[in-house]
């Protein structure tokens, strides 16, 4: 069982550059996130997809963009990064239901400088 | 809204002493509490969750909470502490019911020493 994966698995960026994290489930949920980790601070959700075809903001999605492509992808877009977008990234999946758990990818170290 | 409050950023245990890792939560309505930790560069895994059944909630690799609503409080405990327990671990709250947007605490890094 894949589970959620990410990629790419690290990435270094120079500022004003883009680029697209990809993510994949196959435990075939409805509900689908973005969150950043920064030390200190905890998870922080930047997008999330709450069923396919639909996405909403979090609590820090200035500079992201997403598309929930299908049931089972959801990318995030960074158009032009920024040092402050440093950071490990995380996508999530689980069921839309609450109290079910949530299912995290390995993350993907970010660097832009 | 929803929040966590991780009372400590680090807790430091001797290996076969109790583990003690404390957490509040706040919220508008009835809440989904969990637990989840995360090894060095690992993803996250949930160890336990509550959701309005017991308030005494067992997890993976002996932990437990206990959910005290008159404390708003969410406490993960262990009896012994092993070394491999040694990582981060995060408290998150999500509504209830509703959408399961989950809101994450700050982290506990937990150091275990032999």
């Amino acid at each position: 069982n894949a589970g959620v994966t990410q990629t790419p698995k690290f990435q270094v960026l120079k500022t004003g550059q883009s680029m697209t994290l990809q993510c994949a489930q196959d435990m075939n949920h409805n509900s689908m996130y973005w969150y950043r980790q920064d030390p200190g601070m905890g998870l922080r959700l930047i997008y999330y997809s709450a069923s396919e075809g639909t996405t909403d903001k979090g609590e820090v999605p200035n500079g992201y963009n997403v598309s929930r492509l299908n049931k089972r992808e959801f990318s995030l877009r960074l158009e032009s990064a920024a040092p402050s977008q440093t950071s490990v990234y995380f996508c999530a999946s689980s069921e839309a239901v609450w109290g079910l758990e949530a299912f995290f990818g390995q993350g993907t170290r970010l660097t832009v400088v | 809204a929803q929040s966590v409050t991780q009372l400590d950023s680090h807790v430091s245990v001797s290996e076969g002493t109790p583990v003690l890792l404390r957490c509040n939560y706040s919220s508008s309505y009835s809440p989904s509490l969990f637990w989840y930790v995360q090894h060095p560069n690992k993803g996250l895994q949930l160890l336990l969750k509550y959701t309005s059944a017991a308030t005494l909630v067992k997890g993976i690799n002996g932990f437990e909470a206990e959910f005290k609503k008159s404390e708003t409080s969410f406490h993960l405990t262990k009896p012994s502490a092993h070394m491999s327990d040694a990582a981060e671990y995060f408290c998150v709250v999500s509504r209830n019911p509703g959408f399961q947007k989950l809101v994450f605490g700050t982290g506990t890094r937990l150091l275990v020493s032999p």
